[in-house]
């Protein structure tokens, strides 16, 4: 069964990080991109970033930029996306998506496959 | 930044159609794609490439384009199409390549 397949809902202090991981499954891992979306309480999808599970190339929104980490193991087949120095707005359902293009071409930038998404809640 | 703006709601009754714009200024050089998106659960796309309508998806569901606006149709609309509907493309020099539209709530009356 092709699915992705998230971690726990987690919650962090501010100025803490998180590690949400995203296992693939039921397809060849290193075949397609995945990138990360989040979804704040109430509010509309946000682009994060995007993976190359096979060379582990990375491109992230400038939004982001220094804060966010996305590393893959191609082991386990499973892609996490890690953000530090979290604040209030960081308090958002976190997906992962795979990207419809195989990793020989470049991405086509539309998903084909989602997880259920993590619950990421910022709070002191 | 770029964006793609959509009405906040749009209310059908069932059997209606329903029809969902999306603006932005480089739509007439960048491909759209739509996604339904089901309280408490994650997106699923509905239209990829302006029109194109993946497997599994139910024939009522359309998309079109002109010009620097975009449009979702769903024909014959069923209680079931009630849920958010996202429009996503990009800006015309792939500076911003992920872009969500606001998104749009339809009410099936």
């Amino acid at each position: 069964q092709v699915q992705l397949v998230q971690s726990g809902a987690e919650v962090k202090k501010p100025g803490a990080s998180v590690k949400v991981s995203c296992k693939a499954s039921g397809y060849t891992f290193t075949s397609y991109y995945m990138h990360w979306v989040r979804q704040a309480p109430g509010q509309g999808l946000e682009w994060m970033g995007i993976i190359n599970p096979s060379g582990g190339s990375t491109s992230y929104a400038q939004k982001f930029q220094g804060r966010v980490t996305m590393t893959r193991d191609t082991s386990t087949s499973t892609v996490y996306m890690e953000l530090s120095s979290l604040r209030s707005e960081d308090t958002a359902v976190y997906y992962c998506a795979r990207d419809v293009s195989d990793t020989a071409m470049v991405p086509e930038w539309y998903f084909d496959l989602w997880g259920r998404g993590t619950l990421v809640t910022v709070s002191s | 930044s770029y964006e793609l703006t959509q009405p906040p709601s749009v209310s059908v009754s069932p059997g209606q159609t329903a029809r969902i714009t999306c603006s932005g200024d480089a739509l007439p050089k960048q491909y759209a794609y739509w996604y339904q998106q089901k309280p408490g659960q994650a997106p699923v796309l509905v239209i990829y490439k302006d029109s194109e309508r993946p497997s599994g998806i139910p024939e009522r569901f359309s998309g079109s384009s002109s010009g620097t606006t975009v449009t979702l149709t769903i024909s014959g609309v069923q209680a079931e199409d009630e849920a958010d509907y996202y429009c996503q493309s990009a800006d015309s020099s792939g500076t911003y390549p992920g872009v969500f539209g606001t998104g749009t709530k339809v009410t099936v009356l």
